[in-house]
């Protein structure tokens, strides 16, 4: 069964601290995994896709990267405006985008 | 603004009712996804339209239907509404598969 397994559920930093979330997944024919963010009450927002083991991408203070069975978003330097629910996603053949349940991200000052 | 555009932000209504969320998609956009949040069962994929056509569907109760029109507006019909309805509900839209999906901000339902 295709899924994505998002840890850990929450996670709460001081500012300046840095971290990483993980995400893995078990999907037949992997055909890119998604990095979003989401404000409460607000929409996912697209962050990154990778496509391949090895591939790396950075934003500012976000880093993802992918490996055969997972990927990890590291946030370097965190602030609170960083603060947001992180969600990964896989498209299995076939069907739409699954998502993981999210980390929640909360950093103070 | 994400280009994606969902009407209405907030919907109460009472259990057993109909209600109909409209979404329209990014300019260029072909696929429209509608997905359901809740806070245990986090985003739940319903149903996929590409250029007219049903092209996917996943766990979507037969209360529920969805349809794109030529405009490539779609909307999610609701009926028989129960308290367990009540979510968030996006829509989502691509210029196909695999890319990335734009969401647009969401209608709260609220089933009283």
């Amino acid at each position: 069964e295709d899924q994505v397994t998002q840890s850990p559920e929450a996670l709460r930093l001081q500012e300046g601290e840095s971290s990483s979330l993980n995400c893995s997944y078990t999907v037949s024919g992997l055909r890119g995994l998604f990095w979003y963010r989401q404000d409460p009450g607000k929409g996912p927002e697209f962050l990154f896709t990778l496509y391949s083991a090895g591939e790396e991408k950075e934003k500012e203070r976000l880093k993802a990267t992918l490996t055969k069975k997972e990927s990890f978003l590291h946030i370097t330097a965190p602030k609170p405006e960083d603060s947001a629910t992180y969600l990964c996603a896989v498209p299995p053949a076939g069907t739409a985008l699954i998502f993981g349940k999210g980390t929640t991200l909360s950093v103070s000052s | 603004d994400s280009g994606v555009t969902q009407t209405p932000k907030h919907l109460i209504t009472a259990t057993g009712q109909r209600v109909t969320l409209r979404c329209s998609p990014r300019s260029g956009d072909l696929s429209v996804y509608w997905y359901q949040q809740s806070l245990d069962q986090g985003l739940q994929f319903l149903i996929q339209y590409y250029n007219g056509e049903e092209r996917a569907k996943g766990n979507i109760l037969e209360r529920f239907s969805a349809q794109q029109f030529p405009d490539l507006h779609s909307e999610l019909n609701l009926s028989s509404l129960e308290l367990g309805d009540s979510a968030l509900y996006f829509c989502a839209s691509s210029v196909g598969d695999p890319y990335g999906y734009t969401f647009g901000s969401g209608t709260r339902l609220t089933v009283v």
